[in-house]
């Protein structure tokens, strides 16, 4: 079977830096995804881990631990429209297979 | 521009209806997904396909079918064998294993 954790809501100041956790336990694992999705609307790509370490793109950070099922976005300098749900999500199995999500952090952004 | 367009953004559905989601994508991607919303919870999987003229049930295929005669389309029938139909369908499509999934605006589906 296939799980994935996160948190169900976070609230952060704006200008300060949040991290928001994932843990996955999937039956194989071929990388992991970061997509941001606002009220009504369909989620955007964010970011990808497929290797251990930290990636870096702007103020967003995605991090990747798989021998501990753990990763990490971390969203700098918190700006208001940073207000979203945040998913996690992970390809199982190899080949061009469906993401497994989890059922995402809603991040409120409060001046 | 390339992307993936969903039809209609809102539809309604009577009782002992059919209904019919389209998704369309110009991004060449050979596969395309289908996932439903519900609120407060993560995407579920309906239906995927990775190549044309297959397809294969995702989690919650009960009550749905799909089609995959061409590439670039990949419909959504809502059958009346769905008894909860009310969500937000996300139609998606990836090019291969190490990229993402890429999503269409959504149809919002309700019960009139």
């Amino acid at each position: 079977g296939q799980n994935i954790d996160q948190p169900t809501e976070m609230t952060a100041t704006e200008g300060a830096i949040v991290q928001i956790n994932c843990t996955y336990q999937t039956s194989g694992f071929n990388g992991l995804f970061w997509y941001q999705q606002h009220a009504g609307e369909a989620p955007t790509f964010l970011s990808y881990n497929v290797l251990d370490g930290l990636e870096e793109k702007g103020r967003f950070s995605s991090f990747l631990s798989r021998s501990k099922g753990y990763s990490y976005l971390l969203l700098k300098e918190l700006q208001m429209k940073d207000s979203a749900s945040y998913l996690c999500a992970v390809r199982g199995r190899s080949g061009n297979t469906p993401l497994v999500f989890g059922k995402g952090t809603r991040l409120s952004v409060i001046a | 521009d390339g992307g993936i367009t969903q039809s209609p953004k809102y539809l309604f559905r009577k009782e002992g209806q059919n209904v019919t989601l389209s998704c369309e994508q110009n991004l060449n991607h050979d596969a395309m997904y289908w996932y439903r919303q519900d609120p407060g919870q993560g995407l579920r999987l309906i239906y995927y396909s990775q190549i044309v003229n297959d397809f294969q049930k995702g989690d919650i295929a009960e009550g749905y079918s799909v089609s995959r005669e061409k590439k670039e389309s990949f419909p959504l029938t809502v059958t009346s064998a769905q008894k909860n139909p009310t969500a937000f369908y996300l139609c998606a499509s990836s090019m291969e294993q190490y990229q993402p999934q890429h999503f269409g605006d959504g149809t919002r589906l309700s019960i009139l």
